[in-house]
């Protein structure tokens, strides 16, 4: 029962690079959406879809990448990466109507990224 | 617009001790409110949600929390905390988003340290 899959769980990057950090799902979930921690500031949405081939923009979209071509997978892309994307990062999902609508979400263990 | 404070950064307390973590949030329309706990290095756990209907609303691991909307506050409660209890606590609300979605708002969370 793996519930939501994040990889990987660590990773380093220089400033300018790129990379997919990846989200699955095996609870037929149609939402899924990535937030960001950072000390003192909880969870902010960066993106969210509400199922296959639609997604949006959540507050902290700005250097974040999405797409969504099957239910199960998530993936985030960092398009340049910058030391201030350093933070943890968080895919959950949930029911229709998601998190907000009622419906529990359920999270992956998270991705720690440093950007150097 | 909707916001979350969550009024202490950390708390501690004795193990068997009353324990209460406060959550103001900020409204101009119904809500729907959320505590979610984070172990150390895992993801988020919903521990109970308030959409309607009665204000005192039970949840997970013995935990409790009232809504109240006069005071708009959903402060959480537990009559005695263990040492499994150590953890960070979110409070969250709901927000509608452009396009009918909903996301949720996070606290910027609070602390919970239970010593021996």
């Amino acid at each position: 029962n793996a519930g939501v899959t994040q990889t990987p769980k660590f990773q380093v990057l220089k400033t300018g690079q790129s990379m997919t950090l990846q989200c699955a799902q095996d609870m037929n979930h149609e939402y899924m959406s990535w937030y960001r921690q950072d000390p003192g500031m909880g969870l902010r949405l960066i993106h969210y879809s509400v199922g296959a081939g639609i997604t949006d923009q959540g507050e902290v979209p700005n250097g974040y990448n999405v797409s969504r071509s099957t239910t199960e997978d998530f993936p985030l892309r960092l398009l340049s990466a910058a030391p201030s994307q350093t933070s943890v990062y968080f895919c959950a999902s949930s029911l229709p109507g998601g998190p907000a609508g009622g419906s529990e979400a359920f999270f992956g263990q998270g991705t720690r990224l440093t950007v150097v | 617009a909707q916001s979350v404070t969550q009024l202490d950064s950390q708390v501690p307390v004795f193990e068997e001790a009353p324990v209460e973590l406060r959550c103001n949030y900020s409204s101009s329309v119904s809500v729907y409110l959320f505590w979610y706990v984070q172990y150390p290095n895992q993801g988020l756990q919903l521990l109970l949600k308030y959409l309607s209907g009665s204000t005192l609303v039970k949840g997970i691991n013995g935990f409790e929390a009232e809504f109240n909307k006069s005071q708009t506050s959903f402060h959480l409660r537990k009559p005695s905390v263990h040492i499994s209890d150590t953890a960070e606590y979110f409070c969250a609300v709901s927000a509608r988003l452009s396009g009918g979605y909903n996301k949720l708002i996070f606290g910027a969370g609070t602390r919970l340290a239970v010593h021996p």
